[in-house]
């Protein structure tokens, strides 16, 4: 089942906007995710936040994380052509499971 | 390292053919997991395995669907019968530590006619 949701489904902006993700969870999370995947590729990793933390950064990648409203977001700032993808969260359970729980993505475009 | 590696990339075989997903994860990796991507719903977890031991099969949609870990550098996923509805891309992936960063294969793009 769905644990994170992101909002929107889908985005399109232009090169050097900021774009800005959103994704909401439902139960109590030891960490959360965030992937990204190009088209017909694997996923890959591009940050985690912990649930006692409250934002964190990497190069133009700025993550927030609010546990009271269950929900993070994801801020790609000063876009590139390059961005084009989708974008997943990933929530590490709070409990006993070793395993993420994938949101179903939000699909960003950056138009030249 | 090479990373988590998949075989094949792409499968197409008929109904009722039994299929195997080959991954071999990266090296010191304790977990290992095996995904389903649809558009319909999204990323699911199948199975997962420790240290080459099945934690949790309850993804694991129907008894056609099974998985093996004999060693800490393979892992099999299988379907026998395949049907259409099991077309999706598979991932596998491993993480060093439970709920840590998961890196994952390039996927096997499976279609059954």
């Amino acid at each position: 089942s769905q644990q994170g949701e992101e909002d929107p489904q889908a985005l399109s902006i232009q090169e050097g906007e900021n774009a800005t993700m959103n994704c909401s969870y439902k139960t109590s999370i030891n960490n959360l995710q965030w992937y990204r995947q190009n088209s017909g590729r694997g996923l890959v990793h591009l940050i985690l936040i912990r649930s006692n933390e409250r934002e964190k950064h990497s190069g133009r990648l700025r993550v927030t994380l609010d546990t009271s409203k269950k929900s993070s977001s994801l801020l790609i700032t000063a876009s590139r052509a390059a961005d084009t993808a989708s974008y997943f969260c990933a929530t590490g359970s709070g409990g006993g499971a070793d395993g993420l729980t994938f949101g179903k993505g939000t699909h960003l475009i950056i138009q030249p | 390292d090479a990373g988590v590696i998949q075989s094949p990339r792409h499968e197409v075989t008929e109904m009722g053919q039994e299929v195997t997903l080959r991954c071999k994860p990266i090296s010191g990796h304790d977990y290992l997991f095996w995904y389903r991507q649809t558009m319909m719903r999204g990323l699911e977890l199948l199975i997962y395995f420790n240290n080459n031991v099945p934690i949790d099969d309850s993804g694991m949609p129907e008894d056609r669907f099974s998985a093996k870990m004999p060693n800490a550098s393979f892992s099999t996923l299988k379907i026998q019968p395949s049907e259409p509805r099991d077309s999706a891309v598979y991932f596998c992936a491993s993480s060093l530590v439970s709920r840590a960063e998961a890196f994952f294969g390039q996927g096997t793009r499976l279609t059954v006619v």
